[in-house]
């Protein structure tokens, strides 16, 4: 059974903070990482991808990947009210007969405190 | 040009009805799924049809059939529907190829609710 943890939070941080988000996963045959922020009642929404190890930045957001450690970040810098969702971890591992499945984390809930 | 499509956007109906959510996408992609969030917000997979057929079809009871008439639709029926099929659907599709599997993109949801 392949596994993301995540805290589920929720994770308060003042506006202009850094945010850090954890994931962790269980299969060492993952292959791609994602990371999606949800609105409330809005569908996950692709922020960052990343794939090989170490840091990958996109404007405010950096995705960390660590393979040995089986550990997955997201650092958001200057953290805005607009930041305030839930944000989920995915990861892709390969799943038989030539399918890939994506197994998502439950999700933690940002809040950015103006 | 929404890139993956959901309708309806809302379903509210009876236990034991038989209803269906379709998904279309304009992205060119080869892969569709169907996942289910639950009052949890835990966002699990159901199917994914690649080119038309099947290839996970996670262990979710057969009342619950995905069609794919071609590549860029892929359908679900639920039959016989039950309290807890309340949920909220999602669709997404992706490329896959060259040994790995592509960015999934997901379609608005359907919020399926069952009284």
């Amino acid at each position: 059974q392949k596994e993301v943890e995540q805290n589920s939070g929720p994770l308060s941080v003042p506006e202009g903070a850094i945010a850090s988000l954890n994931c962790t996963y269980s299969d060492r045959g993952s292959q791609s990482f994602f990371w999606y922020r949800q609105y409330s009642g809005k569908s996950p929404e692709l922020i960052m991808s990343i794939y090989s190890n170490g840091d990958k930045e996109d404007g405010r957001f950096t995705a960390q990947l660590n393979k040995a450690s089986q550990y997955v970040s997201l650092l958001i810098r200057d953290s805005q009210p607009s930041d305030s969702a839930t944000y989920l971890c995915a990861v892709m591992g390969y799943s038989g007969a030539g399918s890939y499945q994506l197994t998502f984390g439950k999700g933690t809930k940002l809040s950015v405190i103006p | 040009d929404t890139a993956v499509s959901q309708t309806p956007k809302y379903l509210v109906t009876q236990m034991g009805n038989d209803k269906s959510i379709k998904c279309e996408q304009n992205l060119g992609h080869d892969t569709m799924y169907w996942y289910k969030q639950d009052s949890k917000k835990f966002l699990k997979i159901m199917f994914s049809y690649n080119n038309k057929e099947l290839i996970i079809n996670e262990t979710v009871p057969n009342r619950f059939s995905p069609k794919s008439p071609d590549k860029a639709h892929l359908n679900l029926h639920i039959n016989s529907l039950e309290l807890g099929d309340s949920a909220v659907y999602f669709c997404a599709s992706s490329q896959v190829g060259g040994g790995g599997a592509g960015t999934q993109y997901f379609g608005p949801g359907t919020r399926l609710t069952v009284l």
